[in-house]
């Protein structure tokens, strides 16, 4: 199935931690996404990623850095967590300007930090 | 400050009564205006895009109409699988970014 998936779909971890969140899309998209979803259902941008350019909203803490080992992969590491962390994750695609067919996005990971 | 503000934040309806949902959004060049679908435990999944007022779309049930300031998610005789969370989003200016909205929650009851 062409998708975008990510993995875990759940992850506890203690406060201190760090972890990573995998991403792969196999839909020849060029560019990729990480997106936060607090409990207010608010999607905030953190990154976008393509080849050419990584763009970090500047809110975003240091502690969270994507790396993208190829251009379907854009995995989110998280250094030192907080309980503020504590979030559901999407990864989404799209191409260039995704105005056409919209962003395609990963079912997300629910991150709590405990 | 570019803003898209949804309402309303939740909205319940019976089988066959038909609404709307209502985006209004406020920024500098629209590019684009973007419909979603949120069912519980996944990511959006993408209904339509609007570029210029005037402009409208249909799949199914859903029609979505677009002005210069807001955008109309009307939906025809609702179904109990039509209860998702609709989100906006626009797109303006030079930045590809999304601006969001925070939903509406659609209740359909049977």
């Amino acid at each position: 199935d062409t998708a975008v998936s990510q993995t875990p779909k759940y992850l506890v971890t203690q406060m201190g931690n760090d972890k990573s969140i995998k991403c792969e899309q196999n839909l020849g998209h060029d560019t990729m996404y990480w997106y936060k979803q607090d409990s207010k259902k608010f999607l905030k941008i953190m990154f976008s990623y393509n080849n050419k350019e990584l763009i970090i909203n500047e809110t975003v803490p240091n502690r969270f850095s994507p790396k993208s080992p190829d251009k379907a992969h854009l995995n989110l590491h998280i250094n030192s967590l907080e309980l503020g962390d504590s979030a559901v994750y999407f990864c989404a695609s799209s191409s260039p300007a995704g105005l056409t067919n919209g962003y395609t996005f990963g079912s997300g990971t629910r991150l709590t930090v405990v | 400050e570019d803003q898209v503000t949804q309402s309303p934040e939740a909205l319940r309806l019976q089988e066959g009564e038909s609404s709307s949902l209502n985006c209004s959004y406020t920024v500098s060049g629209l590019r684009g205006l973007f419909w979603y679908r949120q069912d519980p435990g996944k990511g959006p999944e993408f209904l339509f895009t609007l570029y210029s007022a005037g402009e409208e779309k249909e799949k199914e049930r859903l029609k979505a109409t677009l002005t210069k300031k807001e955008s109309f998610l009307h939906i025809t005789a609702p179904k109990p699988e039509d209860s998702a969370t609709y989100l906006c989003a626009v797109q303006a200016g030079s930045n590809y970014q999304l601006i969001w909205g925070a939903g509406t929650k659609l209740i359909i009851k049977p």
